[in-house]
């Protein structure tokens, strides 16, 4: 089967700048998942969506991030306007429901 | 918040020895999970443990988890350089299926 497809694999903005990510889960995914990834560290929840519903938000910075995932399907991830610390890598997953999760190859993003 | 904590945070071996990596974490979980990161990639999922098991294996990968002192330990036996990679632990806890990961495990795999 196809895995998780994301764009751009890499994305160098001036601050202020708006971006967004887009994100085609496996077919037959109900869960879809947003995470950042800074240097070093594990994924961090951004956001998590059950269909068309985020059910887990909490940890998005809802000032200047915003997700929507029209249909039930594909999800874009949108940072409006971008600071530096926004600099990360943004991954993209998916699942039938509990346990493995598939992730994309992520979005390097670079704020200069 | 990171929930779990790998340890070591990195790891050289030669080819052939095996490795070993432990996480330990802080709340109860449904499951425990392993993931790899190579360089530049995406997660692959390894392998998951259930709360109600204690030991599991895939491959050259062996898995235990210990639910009373809320660790848990990934074994990759006769190790080989495309086992070079992050390696990371996640749990699974509560009724939203949240995954939280730790900051992984660093193996460099020498050949």
């Amino acid at each position: 089967e196809a895995g998780v497809v994301q764009s751009p694999r890499y994305k160098i903005i001036e601050k202020k700048q708006p971006v967004a990510f887009w994100c085609n889960p496996i077919s037959g995914h109900n869960t879809l998942y947003w995470y950042l990834q800074n240097l070093g560290q594990g994924p961090e929840l951004l956001i998590r969506y059950e269909n068309e519903e985020a059910v887990d938000d909490s940890q998005l910075p809802k000032d200047r991030f915003s997700a929507e995932r029209l249909k039930g399907v594909d999800s874009t991830l949108k940072i409006q306007p971008a600071e530096l610390g926004d600099s990360a890598v943004y991954l993209c997953a998916s699942s039938r429901l509990e346990g493995e999760q598939f992730f994309g190859p992520g979005t390097r993003l670079t704020v200069l | 918040s990171q929930q779990g904590e790998e340890d070591p945070q990195a790891l050289s071996i030669q080819e052939g020895e095996n490795a070993t990596m432990n996480c330990s974490y802080k709340t109860s979980i449904n499951n425990l999970q392993w993931y790899r990161q190579n360089s530049g990639r995406g997660l692959v999922h390894l392998i998951l443990i259930r709360s109600n098991e204690r030991e599991k294996h895939s491959g050259r990968l062996r898995v235990t988890l210990d639910t009373s002192k809320k660790s848990s330990s990934l074994l990759i036996t006769a190790s080989r350089a495309a086992d070079t990679a992050s390696y990371f632990c996640a749990t699974e806890g509560g009724s939203n299926y949240k995954l939280t990961f730790g900051k992984g495990t660093l193996l460099t795999v020498n050949p």
